[in-house]
């Protein structure tokens, strides 16, 4: 089973400041990585797939990039709504798994 | 509206049984791969079953193999989960998920590139 591990657990910045969340697969996943976001009491909601392809909807400051075993997400000038918590998600081999998420909280 | 409506869930006994049902509108459901993924309390996610269009494929999490049953009504655009035995480790939050209808091949086995719909989660306590 691929682990996927996520850097750092919590991210505390401010409205205007740039979150970069990094997620760490055990083996190489290609570039079949996804991220969500999800808030308290919510569902989770995909942001990026195959790495770097915004879903649809999806802001401009939202971005995904890397290949492999290595990946980022990074937000852009974090709007108050981007508080949350986001999960990386390997579509690679079977089982497809989760990372433990990154929640970026006001600071 | 597009949209995944689980329920079912509760509270049951370890050893107990509960089934989930998510009701699916707005899209052709029959075309999707369907998930059940669940997150324990303050936890991360965990895919748990997931059943192709007419049921031709079914996968099973281990934590769940031999106990847990996914099931498909197309006609009624519903997804199941039927839980038997179930654990004080089974509990969490049971979401439905959707397969994204875009994604690539390896060989002859095709696969989505992420889970794009999402119902809002039924909780299931074990205790």
């Amino acid at each position: 089973e691929i682990v996927l591990t996520q850097s750092p657990a919590t991210l505390s910045l401010s409205p205007g400041e740039t979150a970069t969340l990094s997620c760490r697969a055990s083996q190489s996943v290609g570039s079949y990585l996804a991220w969500y976001q999800q808030k308290p009491g919510q569902a989770p909601r995909l942001l990026i797939y195959d790495a770097s392809n915004r879903a649809s909807g999806i802001p401009a400051r939202f971005s995904g990039s890397g290949a492999g075993t290595d990946f980022t997400l990074t937000i852009s000038d974090l709007e108050p709504e981007d508080f949350a918590v986001y999960s990386c998600h390997q579509r690679s081999i079977w089982p497809f798994t989760f990372g433990p998420g990154t929640k970026v909280d006001a600071k | 509206e597009v949209k995944l409506v689980e329920s079912g869930g509760g509270l049951v006994q370890p050893g107990g049984s509960l089934r989930l049902s998510c009701a699916a509108s707005g899209f052709t459901f029959r075309t999707y791969n369907m998930n059940w993924v669940r997150q324990a309390p303050g936890k991360g996610l965990e895919w748990v079953s997931s059943i192709s269009p007419t049921s031709s494929r079914i996968f099973y999490s281990d934590s769940v193999k031999g106990r847990f049953t996914v099931s498909r009504d197309d006609a009624q655009e519903s997804l199941f989960l039927q839980m038997n035995s179930l654990r004080a480790e089974d509990t969490a939050v049971y979401y439905c998920a959707r397969d994204s209808d875009v994604g690539y091949c390896r060989g002859s086995d095709c696969y989505s590139l992420a889970l794009d719909l999402w119902g809002q989660g039924t909780m299931v306590s074990v205790s």
